[in-house]
């Protein structure tokens, strides 16, 4: 069964601090995705990569970053977290471009 | 940049009735994928259902049905036979042929009530 986690389904965290969510797939899938998802707004994507250390920015990528330094694992990075950050946090896999994408559970990141 | 939009927040159907939930995109590409998500409280978001635009046959998986209109950019949802477990909300995407990126609506939320 295809599984894709993430390190925390709940996170609360100060203003100023630096914030790492992982995520990790055991699919062997080429790309990973970050999305951020608020009420009313949908899904947004900060960053997707589609291969080890390689990254690409999506919609709003502005206060993130990201690293990838094997295959399975894709982690999000908030170095300064602030109050607009929170929200929930998915991540996905997918094996090809355009291909169904898998997503984890969330986190669910409160910045106080 | 593709946009998708749907036009209902929130949506109820009684249980074992039809509903249709409603979806639009813009594009100027010729291939491309959209699909369905599912996305039930507090459980992972799921995919629903896959349309490839190169086909003109409307895709099915069991109670799952699309109209897929491409001249009129359309992909709407059909579900047939609702039940309780289909309380989720749903989301509609569009993937370019060649982007890695979905790009998401803003999701209905379906409430079927017993």
């Amino acid at each position: 069964d295809v599984k894709v986690t993430q390190s925390s389904r709940y996170l609360v965290k100060r203003t100023g601090e630096k914030v790492f969510l992982e995520c990790v797939q055991d699919m062997d899938h080429e790309n990973m995705f970050w999305y951020r998802q608020d009420p009313g707004l949908g899904l947004r994507l900060i960053y997707f990569s589609y291969d080890v250390k390689m990254k690409e920015k999506g919609d709003i990528p502005e206060g993130y970053s990201v690293s990838r330094e094997k295959k399975e694992r894709f982690s999000l990075i908030l170095e300064s977290a602030s109050t607009n950050q929170t929200s929930m946090y998915l991540c996905a896999s997918s094996l090809y471009r355009f291909d169904e994408q898998f997503f984890g559970p969330g986190t669910r990141l409160t910045v106080l | 940049a593709q946009t998708v939009t749907q036009s209902q927040p929130e949506m109820s159907v009684q249980e074992a009735e039809t509903v249709t939930l409603s979806c639009t995109y813009d594009t100027s590409e010729s291939n491309y994928y959209l699909f369905w998500y599912k996305q039930p409280p507090s459980r992972q978001m799921i995919l629903v259902i896959r349309q490839e635009a190169y086909k003109q046959q409307n895709a099915t998986e069991n109670r799952f049905s699309v109209n897929f209109q491409k001249a009129a950019k359309s992909f709407s949802l059909k579900i047939s036979d609702s039940q309780l477990g289909d309380t989720a909300m749903y989301f509609c995407a569009f993937s370019g042929a060649g982007s890695y990126q979905l790009t998401f609506g803003k999701g209905t939320k379906l409430s079927v009530i017993p």
